[in-house]
């Protein structure tokens, strides 16, 4: 049969503008946190991450905020880029057997217009 | 250093028959993970190798295996194939999966099953 694509949420920014992306999380247990970025054709990428004894915590040009009480991650990219654009995707991890072991939110497609 | 190489990058296969694909992790890296990506599931944890052990597996049915090597690259088999196994393919490889930071993800096989 034919596939359905999965339509994601889009975020369409202009050039130099913050974007903020939004992902919530259902277990409580998950003490990790992780944004990813993903080009077209490549796979996911590392962007930043976060562990659950913290609320905010900066990279360069990226910050990401947890609110454990309503299970939410944000990601903030500043003065975005045409480069920046791709899905994003956060991540929530328990640990298990000495790793971490991930959810995938649905993603968010991030359109940086120049 | 070299990335995650996965082969092949992509392929076709018809539905009943069975493949495999095949991870090679960064030089030093223990750990392999898999993970599948589909427009209607999103990105959905399938298992974890380390040091030939499958340590950790994700809700996928017995289809669905693998096997790690003594120089840590990875394999992974789906037998009788069904349509809905047409999927991205990334494996994702880790010096220390312990510490976190999710892994360096390969570009993915795109298998279509026909």
């Amino acid at each position: 049969g034919e596939s359905v694509g999965l339509h994601l949420p889009t975020l369409s920014v202009q050039e130099g503008d913050n974007s903020i992306i939004n992902c919530a999380y259902s277990n409580s247990a998950s003490d990790y946190f992780i944004w990813y970025k993903q080009e077209s054709g490549k796979g996911p990428q590392f962007i930043i991450d976060i562990r659950s004894n913290m609320d905010k915590r900066q990279g360069q040009r990226v910050t990401v905020l947890l609110n454990k009480t309503v299970k939410h991650l944000s990601l903030q990219i500043a003065a975005t880029q045409p480069g920046d654009s791709a899905v994003y995707f956060c991540a929530d991890t328990v640990r298990s057997g000495g790793s971490y072991i991930p959810t995938f939110g649905r993603g968010t497609s991030l359109i940086v217009h120049p | 250093k070299a990335g995650v190489t996965q082969t092949p990058r992509y392929l076709i296969k018809t539905r009943g028959q069975q493949v495999t694909l095949s991870c090679s992790p960064i030089s030093g890296h223990r750990s392999v993970s898999w993970y599948q990506q589909t427009p209607g599931q999103g990105l959905q944890f399938l298992f974890e190798y380390f040091s030939e052990t499958q340590r950790n597996k994700g809700n996928f049915p017995g289809r669905f295996s693998g096997r790690q090597f003594s120089n840590s690259r990875s394999e992974m088999n789906v037998s009788t194939l069904e349509l809905g196994d047409s999927a991205l393919y990334l494996c994702a490889s880790s010096g220390d999966p312990g510490t976190g930071g999710g892994g360096t993800f390969g570009s993915g096989t795109r298998l279509t099953v026909v």
